[in-house]
């Protein structure tokens, strides 16, 4: 079946750093997005991952390893805006459904 | 970037009665939008897939007659909540696919019946 894990809530201090990581079991794999959201919002693109190893975009990273089923999000440098649940998805195949993870919300304390 | 236009983007309405949200694809031509539900604290469920000129696949558990949605051109998805209920309150939002770096989302509509 499908399915992808990550972690329901994780807390952190500003300015610090905190990994939120993604572990996937999917029939097919054209690649791993990061989504942010917050409440009441649509969700914002942060990465997109298709080959194994680390994609840098400023204050943000991500990981990949295909063989491990495994991604992570970095977020560096961590500021009160960054609270919000972060949002881990697959897309399986030619069809570009996504497939979701219930998100991590993440909450940023002073 | 590309753009989905999603409206309203809050509606309240009573028990009974149907609402409508569109989804309009403002820079670009989308052969598919996905409607996805979202409950607080909750990932988004996908509901279904438009496809332009076809019928929409939904996925399972999702009611076809209560939901429906119309792909009537290449650049607009509508879906109606038909008799809605309470329990249909939640936020409702649509994407084009990934065209490989990001999906577009629209705004989403927060709908509530009393």
């Amino acid at each position: 079946g499908q399915n992808i894990d990550q972690p329901t809530e994780m807390t952190a201090t500003e300015g610090a750093i905190v990994q939120i990581n993604c572990t996937y079991q999917t029939s097919g794999f054209n690649g791993l997005f990061w989504y942010q959201q917050h409440a009441g919002e649509a969700p914002t693109f942060l990465s997109y991952n298709v080959l194994d190893g680390l994609e840098e975009k400023g204050r943000f990273s991500s990981f990949l390893s295909r063989s491990k089923g495994y991604s992570y999000l970095l977020l560096k440098e961590l500021q009160m805006k960054d609270s919000a649940s972060y949002l881990c998805a697959v897309s399986d195949g030619n069809n570009r459904k996504l497939i979701w993870g219930l998100g991590t919300s993440l909450a940023v304390n002073p | 970037g590309a753009v989905v236009s999603q409206h309203p983007s809050w509606v309240i309405c009573k028990s009974g009665t149907s609402v409508k949200i569109e989804c309009r694809s403002l820079d670009f031509q989308a052969t598919t939008m996905f409607w996805y539900r979202q409950f607080p604290k909750q990932s988004l469920m996908l509901m279904a897939t438009s496809n332009e000129g076809s019928k929409a696949t939904y996925e399972q558990g999702v009611e076809k007659d209560k939901f429906l949605i119309n792909h009537a051109s290449l650049t607009l998805s509508t879906l109606t909540v038909t008799s809605a209920h309470p329990e249909d309150s939640s936020f409702y939002i649509c994407s084009a696919p990934p065209t490989g770096f990001e999906a577009f989302f629209g705004q989403g509509t927060r709908l509530t019946v009393v």
